[in-house]
């Protein structure tokens, strides 16, 4: 069965470096998005993306997000300056063209600043 | 705006007993509802989702699910909940022209052997 992969699944940086977390979709998805859950809490919704551009983001996704979607697969979200409050984890999903079906996720990139 | 609220943080289950997990939304147009469960360090996983048609839909693990458009909710449900249904739930909505899912703060099932 197709599916979201992400890298890494671990990532330790220093608070007020760059970070580059990576997600390739599955295949024939065209919407996609990014969600974060601190400490196995609330799933919050950062930002979604469709036909090269973003199409809605949430307040968290600030000036210091970025996504991308530099070439056929791949997607990813850029933090140019990690905070600690940045710590989490950190979901690429995607959908197809279908209204109405659902997203699927990748297993997660677990992001800690220290 | 779209929201989710789930009332229970956690719930507790002898297992072989029946299992609700509760969820309730708002949106402005029709809804899209859905159920994910999440397990320890893991993604969050499909279980069933309701569009239009039968309030009452099928999922997977033997998992079901009730849409009422009166009460706005969409309760999880289960007949005979085992151990290993112990896990993280969440519920989800998106508008039907929309494309964000909102989630809910999740519910934690704990079944009892």
């Amino acid at each position: 069965e197709p599916e979201v992969t992400q890298t890494p699944s671990h990532q330790v940086t220093q608070m007020g470096q760059e970070v580059i977390l990576r997600c390739v979709p599955i295949s024939n998805h065209l919407y996609f998005y990014w969600y974060r859950q601190i400490l196995g809490q609330k799933v919050e919704f950062l930002v979604s993306f469709y036909n090269n551009e973003i199409s809605e983001k949430s307040e968290i996704f600030d000036d210091q997000f970025s996504v991308e979607r530099p070439d056929g697969s791949n997607f990813t979200l850029k933090i140019r300056s990690t905070k600690l409050e940045d710590s989490a984890m950190y979901f690429c999903a995607s959908r197809d063209r279908v209204p109405g079906n659902t997203i699927y996720f990748g297993e997660g990139s677990w992001l800690t600043v220290v | 705006a779209q929201s989710v609220a789930q009332p229970e943080d956690q719930v507790n289950v002898a297992e072989g007993n029946p299992l609700t997990v509760k969820c309730t939304y708002s949106v402005s147009g029709n809804p899209y509802l859905f159920w994910y469960v999440q397990y320890p360090n893991r993604g969050l996983q499909f279980l069933l989702k309701y569009i239009t048609g039968d309030n009452l839909v099928k999922g997977s693990y033997g998992f079901e699910a009730e849409f009422n458009k009166s009460q706005t909710s969409f309760h999880l449900k289960k007949p005979s909940a085992l151990v290993s249904d112990s896990a993280l739930y969440f519920c989800a909505v998106r508008e039907d022209y929309g494309q964000n899912f909102v989630f809910g703060p999740g519910t934690r099932l704990s079944v009892l052997p």
